[in-house]
This record gives structure tokens, sequence and C-alpha cells, in this order.
């Protein structure tokens, strides 16, 4: 089945650990994006990317870091640098261009600071 | 500033009534918008869609509006059920710069028996 793939769905992190989040499209989709979402906030852009080797930062970069090394994959690193890194992380992908395009969404990954 | 802002923050409703959600958007230049469901710890998955020229989409027992002079859609949900506990999404597309998507901060909405 077609879709966007985020692993792993539970994950927890010591202080000064840096964790990364896995997220894999087969969609053949050009742009990816990781989104954060905090408990009755609305979804907050990190990192985008609309071409391989290619990403820019979103609203809050500070502390996470990507790469796009293959058109199908769009890993989110949460560095040490992040200070307040619990929540809910949501990988998405669509098409560039066009005017009636859907973005599709992963079904997130959690992560807890112990 | 482009925003999306979403009404009422949260709504109970008794299984079997209706409901409708509000979006309002000054999103500029506008694409189309979407509604997404939102189950708890799950993605969101797309609803409806609607570019500029569409004024009502409909999906099983959801309905979309969308007017487009006064900035405004609704999502009407007819004869709730329980699995339509979630929260909904009203996204914006912007037609060009650089952020495309701009979310509203959902409407969490419980159904009860």
């Amino acid at each position: 089945d077609g879709g966007i793939t985020q692993s792993p769905k539970y994950l927890f992190r010591k202080e000064g650990q840096n964790v990364t989040l896995s997220c894999e499209q087969n969609l053949n989709h050009d742009a990816m994006y990781w989104y954060r979402q905090d408990p009755g906030q609305g979804l907050r852009l990190i990192y985008y990317s609309q071409i391989v080797n290619d990403f820019q930062k979103g609203d809050i970069a500070e502390g996470y870091s990507v790469s796009r090394e293959k058109k199908e994959s769009f890993p989110l690193t949460v560095t040490s640098a992040q200070k307040n890194p619990t929540a809910f992380y949501l990988c998405a992908s669509s098409i560039i261009g066009g005017n009636g395009n859907t973005i599709y969404f992963g079904e997130g990954s959690w992560l807890t600071v112990v | 500033k482009n925003q999306v802002e979403q009404s009422p923050q949260s709504l109970i409703i008794l299984e079997g009534k209706n409901c409708t959600l509000q979006c309002n958007y000054t999103v500029s230049p506008f694409s189309n918008l979407r509604w997404y469901k939102q189950d708890t710890g799950r993605g969101p998955v797309s609803l409806t869609i609607m570019t500029f020229s569409e004024n009502t989409k409909s999906n099983g027992r959801y309905t979309a509006t969308l007017d487009a002079d006064t900035k405004q859609s609704s999502l009407h949900i007819t004869a709730s059920q329980l699995s339509d506990s979630a929260s909904y999404i009203c996204v914006v597309s912007r037609a060009a710069g650089t952020y495309k998507y701009i979310f509203g901060t959902g409407t969490r909405l419980k159904v009860l028996a």
C-alpha cells in the first residue's frame, strides 16, 4: 500500500541524547515535511524539503536537524540542543505545484524525555 | 499575517446529533482549503478539499462549505457517531510563498452515547 511510514511509534530520550525519527514514503512525492504537535496546539513546521539534498528551516528548527539523501526518506534528528522535545512528531509529504494537491501524513511518533 | 482560526475549540454532542465546525482564514494568495480528521495519537486524514471555485463538498456524513469572499469555511457532520470523536483541523494552502500549508489549531469533538 502507498503511504508514509514513521518509526518508531514511541521513543524515549535521556537528557543529552540525540535521537532520530525515521520517515519513509512510497508516494513518489517530491516534498516532505516534519511537524511538531503539542497537546491542544496546532501543527508547527520544523523542516521541509522539496528536492533531494536540499531542505529548509520551518518555524521551530532550533534543536533539530534533517537530511534528504533519497527522495523516499526524510529522517529527523532531535538533538540535545532541543530543550523541550517531548511532543508528537508528524512526517508528511505532498507533490509540488498544482491547485488541488493534498498533504499526506504518517501515523506520528511520540517522543518523551526521561 | 497568514492565519487560520477555528471555532469552537472543543465541542461535546450526543450521538445522532448534527454539528458544525467553523474555520476563518486570512491566507493570501489562497489556493485551496482542506479539512482533516485526526484521531488521538494518529496522523491527520484528509476529509475534503476545496478550491476557490467550489462552494460545497461532501464526503459521506461530512459536508464542507467555502465562502471565498468572506474567507470562511464550515464542516457539517450529520447524524454523529461515536467514531466521529476526534480533532478536526482546517488547513489552507497558499498559492505562492515559502510556507505552503497554514494549519488551524483544530476543534476537538467528543460524541457521547
